[in-house]
């Protein structure tokens, strides 16, 4: 099974600053096959990327999704307060996420 | 809008069952499959598996064959997820979501926190 690795762990950045965010896969998959999720505390998860780099309804443009093979990264252009929560990816076909990086204020 | 709304919180006792609904409007249910995921406290997010909605065909991820069964109601548009046998481990919330693409879900229902306690 594909296994999903994300770093960093934890990011602590500053409103305003550029969030890199990175799953790299244990073989290469399709990025047709690989999404991104957001979750804040308490409520569900949320949607952001799809196809690696198609952002999903209603997702501001300051998300963007890139990468392919092995190697996808999630760029938050400029961090807004509410985009401080915990990051997934996910591939198609296995059953587990990306363990997560947590975006934290710095 | 597309909605996904689940069943509320349940207390069960190890070797009990319960049965989760997911109950979905604003879209034909029988369009897309549904997911569903599992996170237990603290932790990360596990995909289960999914059913086809439109033949009622399940698939179940590695580690949740046999105790747990995904089924519809397609004349209610609801979805459910069944475990039995229930243990302490299976103390988590339980996600619904709408198929969308490979990997992609959206949206998910709110969670079904099930906690398996004596």
């Amino acid at each position: 099974e594909i296994v999903l690795t994300q770093s960093p762990g934890t990011l602590s950045l500053s409103p305003g600053e550029r969030a890199t965010l990175s799953c790299r896969a244990s073989q290469s998959v399709s990025g047709s096959y690989l999404a991104w999720y957001q979750q804040k505390p308490g409520q569900a998860p949320r949607l952001l990327i799809y196809a690696a780099s198609s952002r999903a309804t209603g997702i501001p443009d300051r998300f963007s999704g890139s990468g392919s093979g092995t190697d996808f990264t999630l760029t938050i252009s400029r961090l807004e307060p509410e985009d401080f929560a915990v990051y997934y990816c996910k591939v198609y076909g296995t059953s587990l996420f990306g363990q997560g990086t947590k975006l934290e204020i710095k | 809008q597309v909605q996904l709304v689940q069943s509320g919180s349940e207390l069960k006792k190890p070797g009990a069952s319960v049965k989760v609904s997911c109950k979905t409007s604003g879209y034909t249910f029988t369009t897309y499959a549904m997911n569903w995921v599992r996170q237990a406290p603290g932790q990360g997010l596990e995909w289960m598996g999914w059913i086809n909605t439109n033949t009622g065909n399940p698939t179940y991820a590695q580690g949740f064959t046999g105790r747990f069964v995904f089924s519809l109601d397609t004349s209610v548009s609801t979805a459910y997820l069944e475990i039995s046998s229930l243990k302490a481990e299976d103390t988590a919330i339980y996600y619904c979501a709408k198929d969308k693409y490979y990997a992609a879900f959206d949206p998910w229902g709110q969670g079904t926190l099930v906690t398996v306690s004596s």
